[in-house]
């Protein structure tokens, strides 16, 4: 059974920091990884999706990297703002998407 | 933008009654998937449909719980004898390449 990981649990920074999110998981026989940004008690936002065959997209601010061989993806944030305080999802799908925790960010002004 | 839609928004439910959660998927998607998130816990695979048939499901999804397509356009989730412990929000998805998540129902079982 895939288990996701995601590392830090929670994470601070002032505005206008650069940050990493990461996320492992254990079987890389996967289709695709997404990230998905969840506020408090709202749905999720997808926010990029990395084929098995990609190494990173990229949209906006946002980059994401996948490094399916040792099961690992990153999402670099760039100059964060109060506006991305949220909690965000990793998710590898291989027919079933399994999902991380999460990290919750919070960007202070 | 094409959406997902989930209705109800919230449901209130007694204890031991049967609930039907409803999902509209987006038109030209072909797999489809139910979550739950108990309250401050992470997002919890259910199961997967894809070609009308079950394709993956969780340990979570058992006799209690089944999915429908009941035409076209609807996907449902039917929870039978509901406990206290379902108490949660429940997420449908659909996909074609990425994943895109419906805004959920809260269900509250009394």
């Amino acid at each position: 059974k895939q288990e996701v990981t995601q590392i830090p649990a929670a994470l601070s920074v002032p505005e206008g920091e650069n940050l990493v999110l990461n996320c492992s998981f254990t079987d890389s026989a996967i289709y695709n990884l997404q990230w998905f940004r969840q506020d408090p008690g709202k749905g999720l936002t997808s926010l990029l999706l990395i084929q098995s065959s990609q190494r990173e997209q990229t949209s906006g601010r946002l980059n994401a990297s996948l490094d399916k061989s040792s099961g690992r993806s990153t999402l670099y944030i760039a100059a964060s703002q109060p506006g991305d305080s949220a909690t965000y999802l990793c998710a590898v799908n291989n027919n079933d998407m399994r999902f991380g925790a999460g990290t919750r960010l919070t960007v202070k002004p | 933008e094409p959406e997902v839609t989930q209705t109800p928004s919230h449901q209130v439910t007694q204890m031991g009654q049967e609930v039907i959660l409803r999902c509209v998927p987006i038109s030209n998607h072909l797999y489809f998937y139910w979550y739950r998130q108990i309250l401050g816990q992470k997002v919890e695979f259910l199961v997967s449909f894809y070609n009308n048939e079950i394709s993956e499901k969780s340990e979570i999804f058992d006799d209690q719980f089944s999915v429908e397509r009941p035409d076209g356009s609807n996907f449902t989730l039917k929870i039978r004898s509901t406990k206290l412990e379902d108490s949660a929000m429940y997420f449908c998805a659909s996909s074609a390449y990425a994943a895109f998540f419906g805004q959920g129902t809260r269900l509250t079982v009394v």
